[in-house]
């Protein structure tokens, strides 16, 4: 069966400070991989998605940037935090095609900036 | 501009009642819609996954609807439980790429 892992599961960071959050998942062969980030009061919304390694499609313009260096790792990064950047931040996975599949979200990561 | 609605924001029952969660989109071109339940500070569990060919489907004690030309979906619980008590939130597919459009969520309590 297929299992997602997000770590860290919390995290206190100071603003400015960098950011490096992981997911990766097993039993499956080239998913498609999300990253949503649910804050308070303004729902789950989605940052990046990918297709395959080296594939990173931007949906929001902000301070955060997603890599994915293997089929099923995908990362999260920022150089500088901002306060705004709080928040819980659910990776995904899918199997292609996009169309008609459902998404599976892994247990999130908790980041606080301070 | 997609949006997705929940109404009612929260709700609180007794055990044992059936009720419904609704939930509304603005534009009627989706490629499917997802139920999830998520429990406090926890990720997102998938309940139901419904085609945007498909009226219905069933899973248990859930049962979800799609009206699509109307832009509504419903998520029916039977015989609620303490243990349903979660958001649950109602997601869409607007078209083919991997994004989904959420509403806020529905709470739901279910008291003992």
């Amino acid at each position: 069966s297929q299992t997602i892992h997000q770590w860290p599961a919390t995290l206190v960071q100071p603003v400015g400070s960098p950011l490096s959050l992981e997911c990766t998942v097993e039993g499956t062969s080239n998913p498609n991989l999300y990253w949503y980030r649910q804050a308070a009061g303004r729902g789950l919304q989605l940052l990046f998605y990918s297709v395959g390694i080296g594939q990173i499609s931007s949906e929001v313009p902000q301070n955060l940037s997603a890599s994915r260096p293997q089929d099923r790792q995908f990362i999260l990064s920022s150089k500088k935090l901002l306060l705004s950047d709080s928040g819980f931040y659910l990776c995904a996975w899918s199997v292609p095609p996009f169309s008609g599949l459902e998404q599976f979200f892994g247990p999130g990561t908790r980041l606080t900036v301070l | 501009k997609q949006e997705v609605t929940q109404i009612p924001a929260a709700l609180s029952v007794p055990e044992g009642e059936n009720l419904v969660l609704n939930c509304s989109f603005t534009d009627s071109a989706i490629y499917n819609l997802q139920w999830f339940r998520q429990d406090p500070g926890k990720g997102l569990t998938s309940l139901l996954l419904i085609q945007s060919s498909q009226r219905e489907q069933t899973s248990g004690r859930l049962n979800a609807s799609l009206d699509k030309s109307s832009g509504r979906s419903t998520l029916y619980i039977a015989a609620s439980q303490p243990g349903d008590s979660a958001t649950y939130l109602c997601a869409v597919r607007p078209g083919n790429t991997g994004k989904l459009i959420f509403g806020q969520g529905t709470t739901l309590q279910v008291k003992p």
